[in-house]
């Protein structure tokens, strides 16, 4: 069973454009969550996606945006891109989102200069 | 918010050592997760906990979910080489939609 896919794995862009991360989840997951992963916060919930609804948000601005397909297949966008989004960003996947346990991809690194 | 807290934040040891790192919280857990994290990857999950008190055992890994549900622990024996990485620990909590709350890690070397 293929495992949870992020793509692209690295992007560098500059401060003020957009970017738009995509993830494909495991095969009948259909909870997809994102998290930022960075030096100095660590791990931090971004938002969860069951269904194409988001369920849960962290506190994250609203430039941090995501959503979900009918195939379970998750998008997040960060727009008008600060240096300080520089940071390696997670998906993950779980059979319902409930208490099944989170599966994670390995990341886009996403560089801000 | 909720927080955990993860100690220790590094570890030095010689192949063959036992391991232990914990994590605590003043908030209470649905379940608690450890994960392992290696450099350019993402965390691979070790262990899940469901259950106040349980104890469970993965190989040379055993992690165990505070009677309290406040805290947890994972314990690695026999160390090798590839158990080197950045262990995390994650409380799960479930208001309408699972969050995870990720522990600080334990950074993990080991001198040959």
């Amino acid at each position: 069973k293929a495992g949870v896919t992020q793509t692209p794995r690295y992007l560098i862009k500059t401060r003020g454009q957009q970017v738009t991360l995509s993830c494909s989840p495991i095969s009948g997951h259909r909870s997809v969550s994102w998290y930022q992963q960075t030096p100095g916060q660590g791990l931090q919930f971004l938002f969860e996606y069951f269904s194409e609804t988001q369920r849960n948000k962290g506190n994250f601005p609203g430039r941090f945006s995501g959503r979900q397909f009918s195939n379970s297949r998750s998008e997040m966008n960060v727009s008008t891109l600060e240096l300080g989004d520089s940071a390696l960003y997670l998906c993950a996947s779980s059979l319902d989102g409930d208490n099944s346990p989170l599966h994670f991809g390995n990341g886009t690194r996403l560089t801000v200069t | 918010g909720q927080q955990l807290n993860q100690s220790p934040q590094s570890m030095f040891i010689q192949e063959g050592e036992d391991v232990s790192m914990n994590c605590t919280s003043s908030s209470i857990f649905n379940t608690w997760l450890w994960y392992k994290q290696d450099p350019g990857e993402g965390p691979v999950l070790l262990i899940a906990l469901y259950k106040a008190g349980e104890l469970t055992s993965n190989g040379r890994l055993t992690a165990q979910f505070g009677i309290t549900r406040k805290d947890s622990f994972l314990n690695i024996s026999a160390s090798i080489p590839s158990d080197v990485g950045i262990y995390f620990c994650a409380g799960v909590i479930i208001q309408g939609a699972q969050k995870l709350v990720f522990g600080q890690g334990t950074r993990l070397t080991i001198n040959p």
